[in-house]
């Protein structure tokens, strides 16, 4: 059973912090790797995705790969109340076959 | 560009009453999927089609759930009989091509079942 594991939270940051948001996955072979945000009662959005070790910056978010440690990281800086969502972490096993889901963090940020 | 379309939002029916929903694709989209999203988890992948063919349905409970995507474009998804536990966002997502493409889900429908 490939897994990805997420803290479920609930992780508050103050406004204008950092937020630091993490997963792991166990299927070594997993090639992509994905952060959703879900607002409640909404839909997946997509966020980011990496596939290569290292860090990928998309304005305020940076995603951070590290595949040796089987790991995956959020960072939002300059947290804002409207980034207040669960984050869901999604990989694509080493078959290439299916997205797999964390069960989420959910983040608020106070003002 | 549209996004994905699902119908119907919400649903209320009883147990052991048959539903369907259904969904529209981005345009040019070729693999669809279906999952399903219990509150508080993660979704979970039910069947994943690639134009008409169905190319991962190991986890749709085939006793009792169904789907089709006859023309490579819109799909279905039905239930029959429903019952408690069926309760859930059934979410609709579809991708360019590969398996390993971005997938962009759709507004989800909300059952319930009484």
């Amino acid at each position: 059973q490939k897994e990805v594991e997420q803290n479920s939270g609930p992780l508050s940051v103050p406004e204008g912090a950092i937020a630091s948001l993490n997963c792991t996955y166990s299927d070594r072979g997993s090639q992509s790797f994905f952060w959703y945000r879900q607002y409640s009662g909404k839909s997946p959005e997509l966020i980011m995705f990496i596939y290569s070790n290292g860090d990928k910056e998309d304005g305020r978010f940076t995603a951070q790969l590290n595949k040796a440690s089987q790991y995956v990281s959020l960072l939002i800086r300059d947290s804002q109340p409207s980034d207040s969502a669960t984050y869901l972490c999604a990989v694509i096993d080493g078959s290439a076959r299916q997205l797999t889901f964390g069960s989420g963090t959910q983040l608020t940020v106070l003002p | 560009e549209a996004g994905v379309v699902q119908s119907p939002r919400y649903k209320i029916i009883e147990k052991k009453q048959p539903v369907a929903f259904w969904c529209n694709p981005i345009s040019g989209h070729n693999t669809l999927y279906w999952y399903l999203q219990n509150l508080g988890q993660g979704p979970e992948l039910l069947i994943r089609y690639e134009n008409e063919e169905a190319v991962d349905d190991s986890q749709l409970p085939k006793d009792r759930f169904s789907a089709e995507r006859l023309k490579g474009v819109d799909s279905t998804l039905k239930i029959q009989p429903a019952e408690l536990g069926d309760s859930a966002v059934y979410l609709c997502a579809s991708s360019p091509g590969q398996a390993t493409d971005t997938q962009y889900f759709g507004p989800g429908t909300r059952l319930t079942v009484l």
